[in-house]
Order: C-alpha cells, then sequence, then structure tokens
C-alpha cells in the first residue's frame, strides 16, 4: 500500500520554464490537496480538490493551476516558474467526512533559480 | 477566522519529558490534531483527538485538550533522540472541511 505518493522528488527549474508536479493515492480518498512548505510559514495550502471533478483556491493559489486527472491522480503546474516559488511542495488525501485527517506524501524539493 | 500558534522550538534532554503547546481560535473546531515531520519527510500523523474528549494517551504520547481555553497539548514521556522533529497543530472544523495547520513547532533532544 504506498499511500500518496509524488514525483519528482527534487527537481531545479530556470526561471520561466513550466513544470507540472504529479501526485498520485491508492487509498480511494476523495479529497486532494497540494500545500507549500517555506522556512518560519509553516504550511500553505495551494489548491484543493474535494471530489473528482472539483477544484478550489487555497490561501496562495497565484502562479499555479491544478488538475483532478481522476479519483487517484491530482496535479499541480507553474506555468512560468519565478524564484518566489523555490518550495517544498506537499501533497495530501483524505476521505469526505471521515476524521482520520490527511495522509502525505514524502514532498517535492523544487528550486527555481 | 482560524488561526492556530505554536511555539517555534523547544529543547530538552533524553529521558525527559516534552510538552509541545497549541491555541486555536475557532471554538467550533471538532477535530485537533498532532502530525511529526523528519528531516526532509513528509507529515505522518501522531494522533488526533475530538472536540468532546479531554486527554487521549497512546503509549508515550498524551494529548491534552481544555476546550474553554482552546488550547492543546502533546506531552512525549520519555522523550528520545529520534523524537527530534518539526510537529505540527491541526484543527478542523468537520470532516468536510479543510485542516488548518500551525506553523510547527521544532523538538531538538540532546543526548
Amino acid at each position: 500500500n504506498a499511500g500518496v505518493t509524488q514525483t519528482p522528488k527534487f527537481q531545479v527549474l530556470k526561471t520561466g520554464q513550466s513544470m507540472t508536479l504529479q501526485c498520485a493515492q491508492d487509498m480511494n480518498h476523495n479529497s486532494m490537496y497540494w500545500y507549500r512548505q517555506d522556512p518560519g510559514m509553516g504550511l500553505r495550502l495551494i489548491y484543493y480538490s474535494a471530489s473528482e471533478g472539483t477544484t478550489d483556491k487555497g490561501e496562495v493559489p497565484n502562479g499555479y493551476n491544478v488538475s483532478r486527472l481522476n479519483k487517484r491522480e491530482f496535479s499541480l503546474r507553474l506555468e512560468s516558474a519565478a524564484p518566489s516559488q523555490t518550495s517544498v511542495y506537499f501533497c495530501a488525501s483524505t476521505r469526505v467526512g471521515g476524521f482520520e485527517g490527511y495522509t502525505f506524501g514524502s514532498g517535492t524539493r523544487l528550486t527555481v533559480v | 477566522g482560524e488561526d492556530v500558534e505554536q511555539s517555534l522550538f523547544l529543547s530538552v534532554r533524553e529521558g525527559d519529558s516534552s510538552v509541545i503547546n497549541c491555541t486555536y481560535t475557532d471554538s467550533s473546531s471538532t477535530y485537533l490534531y498532532w502530525y511529526k515531520q523528519e528531516p526532509g519527510a513528509g507529515l505522518q500523523l501522531l494522533t488526533y483527538i475530538f472536540s468532546n474528549m479531554d486527554m487521549k494517551q497512546d503509549q508515550r504520547l498524551t494529548v491534552l485538550l481544555n476546550k474553554k481555553d482552546k488550547h492543546l497539548s502533546l506531552r512525549i514521556a520519555d522523550t528520545q533522540t529520534g523524537d527530534s522533529a518539526i510537529y505540527f497543530c491541526a484543527e478542523s472544523l468537520s470532516g468536510y472541511s479543510t485542516l488548518t495547520f500551525g506553523k510547527g513547532t521544532m523538538l531538538l533532544v540532546s543526548p
């Protein structure tokens, strides 16, 4: 049982390049989330998908887009990367109506130069 | 609005007890969580408590909830060097709400 899988684990981009961070879960969870983690800032929600077919903005959505490809997969896209997007990105998932909290992936460390 | 506050840093000696504190602002919070993040890893759920409970114990971990003061604490007994990590407090209004996380408390355990 893999849980939440994120790819890639590390990435270096040049300013202006684009890339997509991939996330997949095998727990039949309905809801999926993208967070970024920066020193001193804790976790900040970028986008989330409460269920397949829906997506909503979180606290810091600017510069990002998401796609809920199916129930298992939720991708995060940076169209034109900026140094301010250097961060560690975490994907998480949970069961709608559940109380077990989120299951997190191991993260993608992104550096934009 | 929702807000979760934690102290940023705690240092203890191996074998001592650690107490990590958290305060939250929304009295409607139904579920409260503690997560652990080891270096280079994702967040791992340690334990959770419902708002209708005052205390929950799980091996070396004790969670205390004071609803009146909106204060949550995590006590780790006999702290080990492997407990060194960042600990996040989080709250949720319901099973249909997003979690709100604190900024995390870095626990450093010295031999």
